[in-house]
């Protein structure tokens, strides 16, 4: 099936910073979502970012989609920013995977104050 | 547009008890979507079903999970003779179809003890 691997695995920042994380695809998907996990495990979703460039407040997020890769830029961190940020992909028709997302192993980001 | 809704939320049950999740997808959306996630891992896929066709099982549910969709609804995850291994977070997630936006409930935390 496809395969999904997200950098870095830990983040640790200060209030204040911005931070870059990245998430690489094996195949062509034609869904992909960028979920923030709170603490009490619901996955908020943040971005359905198939291909392109979408910003939301302090948050946006960059699909290559010719080279498999997005991008999720948090800008001036806050501590309400930690949790758990995940990437899902679902490929394209006739892939396998195809019909469901598949998730990385998640990027775990600590704000500190 | 309440979400997607699981209930229970928590479920404590002794090893070789039957345990029933319940999973109430957006109205309009077709497909539902099953994952199962434990401590440090993101979601794996379970199931999901197209209306009420169950289109996908993964590897992963064994003869003891069974999940159905009655109508087309809600979606119920069964899990017989409940193992210390099934404990884990149970998440339920909807979408309008192939390749579209998908949005999850707050999760079901089961503890076989």
């Amino acid at each position: 099936g496809i395969q999904v691997e997200q950098s870095p695995p830990d983040l640790i920042l200060q209030e204040g910073a911005n931070s870059t994380l990245r998430c690489n695809f094996s195949d062509s998907v034609n869904n992909l979502q960028w979920f923030h996990q709170n603490p009490w495990g619901q996955l908020i979703n943040l971005f359905y970012i198939p291909s392109g460039t979408k910003q939301n407040g302090r948050l946006s997020a960059t699909t290559v989609a010719t080279e498999r890769y997005s991008l999720l830029y948090i800008s001036s961190s806050q501590t309400t920013d930690s949790g758990v940020y995940f990437c899902a992909v679902e490929p394209n028709a006739g892939g396998t995977s195809y019909g469901k997302l598949t998730f990385g192993q998640g990027t775990i980001l600590t704000v500190h104050p | 547009d309440t979400g997607v809704s699981q209930d229970p939320r928590h479920k404590i049950t002794k090893r070789g008890q039957n345990v029933t999740f319940r999973c109430d997808p957006i109205s309009e959306h077709n497909r539902l979507y099953w994952y199962r996630q434990t401590l440090g891992q993101g979601p794996e896929f379970l199931t999901y079903f197209q209306n009420e066709a169950q289109l996908e099982k993964s590897r992963l549910l064994s003869d003891r999970f069974s999940a159905e969709r009655p109508k087309g609804s809600f979606s119920t995850l069964e899990i017989q003779r409940t193992e210390q291994g099934d404990s884990a977070m149970y998440l339920c997630a909807s979408s309008r179809g192939y390749g579209t936006e998908a949005f999850f409930g707050q999760g079901t935390r089961l503890t076989v003890v």
